[in-house]
């Protein structure tokens, strides 16, 4: 099975912050790599597919990039909303598959 | 206004059944994929299993097959999980979600992404 790992676990920053998140996978894939974004408490929230589409209604701060087995999130300018846990997810024959998640946290 | 309201979590004993069911509003619920994905105490994200749009197939995690089953009733807009000999590690929040609706983003077993999430519903496997 194709693992996804998430660096960094954890990250602290501040409000206007620029963030990035990593996800790797174990073999190479192709770009059905997802992003979420969840809060405690909270129903998880899509934010990017197909690795860089913005989904409907996200702020444009937020961006995806990558191919192969590296990915990225990039929340640019940090809002005091976007402290939450986020996951990258990929779709492999019948499963999804998600990362441990990276939980941004107030600096 | 898409939402989806998970409900039937409680409390149950190892080995133990319970049901869970979804209830779907504002959009073709008929018309989607739609899967069940939890989290467990402390843990990410598992996606559990999910169903084509008319029942007809049906995909499960290894780890809850043969003991979890998931169906739907379209007439009623409604998702359901039954949960069957369970098991500690199966405590967790368990969400409803949708799969895109359109075909570009979708394969043979389901789609690619998740595209909206309920707001979760406990269970507790604990004696």
């Amino acid at each position: 099975d194709i693992q996804m790992t998430q660096s960094p676990s954890t990250l602290s920053a501040s409000v206007g912050d620029r963030v990035t998140i990593t996800c790797r996978a174990s073999l190479y894939i192709n770009n059905w790599l997802a992003w979420y974004q969840h809060k405690p408490g909270k129903a998880p929230k899509l934010l990017i597919y197909k690795a860089s589409a913005l989904e409907s209604g996200v702020p444009s701060r937020f961006s995806g990039s990558g191919s192969g087995r590296e990915f990225t999130l990039t929340i640019n300018s940090l809002q005091p909303d976007d402290f939450a846990t986020y996951y990258c997810q990929h779709y492999n024959s019948y499963s999804k598959t998600f990362g441990q998640g990276t939980k941004v946290e107030i600096k | 206004e898409v939402q989806l309201v998970e409900s039937g979590g409680g409390l149950v004993q190892p080995g133990g059944s319970l049901r869970l069911s979804c209830a779907a509003s504002g959009f073709s619920f008929g018309n989607y994929w739609m899967s069940w994905v939890r989290q467990t105490p402390g843990q990410g994200l598992e996606w559990v299993a999910n169903i084509k749009q008319d029942g007809s197939e049906r995909y499960y995690v290894k780890s809850v097959k043969g003991r979890f089953i998931i169906s739907r009733d379209n007439a009623k807009n409604s998702l359901y999980l039954q949960l069957n000999t369970l098991r500690v590690e199966d405590t967790a929040v368990y969400y409803c979600v949708r799969e895109p609706g359109s075909p570009r983003y979708c394969g043979d077993y389901g789609c690619y992404y998740l595209d909206f999430w309920g707001q979760g519903t406990l269970v507790t496997v604990s004696s």
